[in-house]
């Protein structure tokens, strides 16, 4: 899997857009761009994915640019419970026998303030 | 059940015994996967299963740590003679072909 790069943490005031960026420059075709959270002691919550396309769902949109090197997941209106940390991962959909198909790295963790 | 549960969610174990962890995956999910996490830290990948395929075992920290997924479903991750070093969150996931769906976790304490 390609590796992504995340800020370590942000803040973003409650009710406001939180906007996570991540960095995927070495990412393949046949990779998708995943985002997950983890709230404190929870497993990891999977929120959104795409590979090409903006995509959006009831929990964020996902913004991908146009050479898919980078991506930002846009939480529209930030909550209190929406404090986590925030992964972003890159997955080949199709399995073809490589392992370690979801790898994670250290995330961004947001906060977000009342 | 619709997700995947994981069991137990706690458990204490002195120093020196073995213990399993059960995975029950989501019906149908042909990949299974093995995490833990220590305190504060991030997902520490430990094992793959991928359909009938030899799994990834190279993220299992030692030989004292081993799992086994029986007739494509449930899967048991055992640690033998356990050390405090193995006390934390194991995580379990199941996949199809799109997005991994987590358990709650089991805490491990080693005592």
């Amino acid at each position: 899997d390609a590796k992504t790069t995340q800020p370590p943490s942000m803040d973003c005031a409650e009710g406001r857009a939180a906007n996570l960026p991540c960095n995927h420059s070495t990412i393949s075709g046949n990779e998708y761009v995943y985002w997950y959270r983890q709230i404190h002691s929870q497993g990891p919550q999977y929120i959104i994915h795409g590979l090409k396309n903006n995509e959006t769902n009831e929990m964020a949109s996902l913004i991908i640019t146009e050479d898919r090197k980078s991506s930002t997941l846009i939480l529209p209106h930030a909550t209190l419970r929406d404090t986590a940390v925030y992964y972003c991962i890159v997955r080949a959909q199709t399995f073809s026998g490589s392992a370690r198909q979801l790898t994670f790295g250290s995330g961004t963790q947001l906060t977000v303030l009342p | 059940g619709a997700g995947v549960s994981q069991s137990p969610s706690n458990k204490v174990t002195e120093k020196g015994k073995d213990v399993e962890l059960r995975c029950d995956p989501i019906s149908g999910h042909t990949a299974l996967y093995w995490y833990r996490q220590s305190l504060g830290q991030g997902l520490e990948f430990l094992i793959y299963f991928q359909g009938n395929s030899a799994p990834d075992k190279s993220g299992l920290p030692s030989d004292r740590f081993s799992a086994e997924r029986t007739g494509g479903s449930v899967s048991t991750l055992t640690i033998q003679r356990t050390q405090q070093e193995d006390s934390a969150v194991y995580l379990c996931a199941s996949s199809s072909y799109t997005e991994a769906f987590f358990g709650q976790g089991t805490r491990l304490t080693v005592v």
